[in-house]
């Protein structure tokens, strides 16, 4: 089946620095990913469309020039968190669905990346 | 403004039984509802879903009922085994082919042996 990979899956950094996430769909082509977020006992908050070739559109509240995302190929997507911050902490999870699909196939997502700021 | 609802956090039930989530939505213009299933520290893994026009949607020892006019829908899962314990999300989608999953926070479940 689809299966979407998401890394590193957890990642610690320092206050300032940028931090890099990569979502990767092994066994189909993805068009569109999409990056969502999610807080502790809080539900996923979609972030951004991460679209093929083109600009990612965010949703309204997220920062597009502190979260970049390049989709530079059919089959990755990356998330930069840039001047990371502690409230940038959080569980980043990917997600992509197989549009070579005929049938309504469901969004696959990764393993998400929790990422730690200090 | 929580668009998709689950108002229990936690639910807990002995094997063998029957769970049910509920989940209740807000906006008439979702289309589609899925049911997702997620381990501590791990992606959502998709588990059934339906269709608006539709008002039951069975798969093995898991079924979704939608009632639209109550803007409610929920998964029952007969019998209940320890290794359903995890966090159930509902989600839905808005009408117009857009893939933008909306998400309740969640209920976690707990099948006790």
């Amino acid at each position: 089946g689809a299966v979407v990979s998401q890394h590193p899956s957890w990642v610690i950094c320092k206050s300032g620095t940028s931090v890099k996430i990569e979502c990767r769909s092994l066994d189909f082509q993805a068009t569109t990913m999409f990056w969502y977020r999610q807080f502790p006992k809080q539900s996923l908050m979609l972030m951004a469309t991460s679209n093929e070739g083109s600009k990612a559109t965010y949703e309204q509240g997220v920062e597009k020039d502190k979260f970049l995302i390049n989709h530079a190929s059919l089959t990755l997507s990356t998330l930069t968190v840039t001047s990371a911050h502690p409230e940038d902490s959080s569980f980043y999870i990917c997600s992509a669905r197989d549009w070579g699909r005929r049938d309504n196939s469901p969004l696959h997502f990764g393993n998400g990346t929790r990422l730690t700021v200090t | 403004d929580q668009q998709v609802k689950q108002n229990s956090p936690s639910l807990s039930v002995q094997e063998g039984r029957i769970s049910i989530l509920n989940c209740d939505y807000t906006n008439s213009m979702f289309d589609y509802f899925l049911w997702y299933k997620k381990y501590p520290a791990e992606g959502p893994t998709f588990l059934i879903s339906i269709s608006s026009i539709k008002d039951k949607n069975e798969d093995g020892r898991f079924t979704v009922f939608l009632n639209k006019s109550a803007k409610h829908l929920s998964l029952h899962i007969v019998p209940s085994q320890p290794g359903d314990s995890a966090v159930y999300f509902c989600a839905a989608r808005v009408q117009g082919g857009s893939e933008k999953l909306v998400f309740g926070k969640g209920t976690k479940l707990t099948v006790n042996p």
